[in-house]
């Protein structure tokens, strides 16, 4: 069964930590994203990544920052956390010219 | 325009009902609109899709009804449930540019299926 895995279910971290959010897949998938999720404002795009070491901006890039080393693995850095950014993290994946996004089971983070 | 509009924001439907939900967009570059199911503590998973050249797509309980010229479609569930209940996102898959393929997701709609 194909996978998207994100390392933490529930995380809480103080006021300017430095945040890693981890995803891994293991369906060999090109793409990469990064979404947030908040009531009433549906998924927000943060980054994606295409390829290796490539990144794109999403919606709402600002107060994050994204790394992809290796094809597999795709980490959101919250550089100096705050509590706007208190939320449900998705990662996905898809296949470059496939349709379907195959979705991690989120990570969320309470900032206090 | 990127934009996929979802509505209702939420809905509550009894056991049996039928639940409705539509989604309209802008751009004629989209080239596939798939619903996505999420339950509470789960990520999204790919429910059903469609494609442009197509005005109805039947999956069991559930079938999107499509309609090109209005640039809307929607979501329909049959004999509703209560395990039914769950967060539905449609989307449209955008094949143009520096996002081709990605998907443009709507807002949701929370959906309880009283008993």
């Amino acid at each position: 069964d194909v996978k998207v895995t994100q390392s933490s279910r529930y995380l809480v971290k103080r006021t300017g930590e430095k945040v890693f959010l981890e995803c891994v897949q293991d369906m060999d998938h090109e793409n990469m994203f990064w979404y947030r999720q908040d009531p009433g404002l549906g998924l927000r795009l943060i980054y994606f990544s295409y390829d290796v070491k490539m990144k794109e901006k999403g919606d709402i890039p600002e107060g994050y920052s994204v790394s992809r080393e290796k094809k597999e693995r795709f980490s959101l850095i919250l550089e100096s956390a705050s509590t706007n950014q208190t939320s449900m993290y998705l990662c996905a994946s898809r296949p470059t010219g496939g349709y379907g996004y195959t979705f991690g089971s989120g990570t969320r983070l309470t900032v206090v | 325009q990127q934009q996929v509009k979802q509505s209702p924001q939420s809905l509550i439907v009894q056991k049996g009902g039928i639940s409705i939900i539509n989604c309209a967009y802008e751009n004629t570059a989209f080239d596939y609109f798939p619903w996505y199911q999420q339950f509470p503590g789960k990520g999204p998973a790919l429910l059903i899709a469609i494609r442009p050249d197509v005005s109805e797509k039947k999956e069991g309980r559930f079938t999107i009804s499509f309609n090109k010229s209005a640039k809307q479609f929607s979501l329909h569930i049959m004999d509703s449930q209560p395990g039914d209940s769950a967060t539905y996102f449609c989307a449209a898959r955008a094949n143009y540019g520096g996002s081709q393929g990605n998907l443009i997701f709507g807002k949701g709609t929370k959906l309880s299926v009283k008993p």
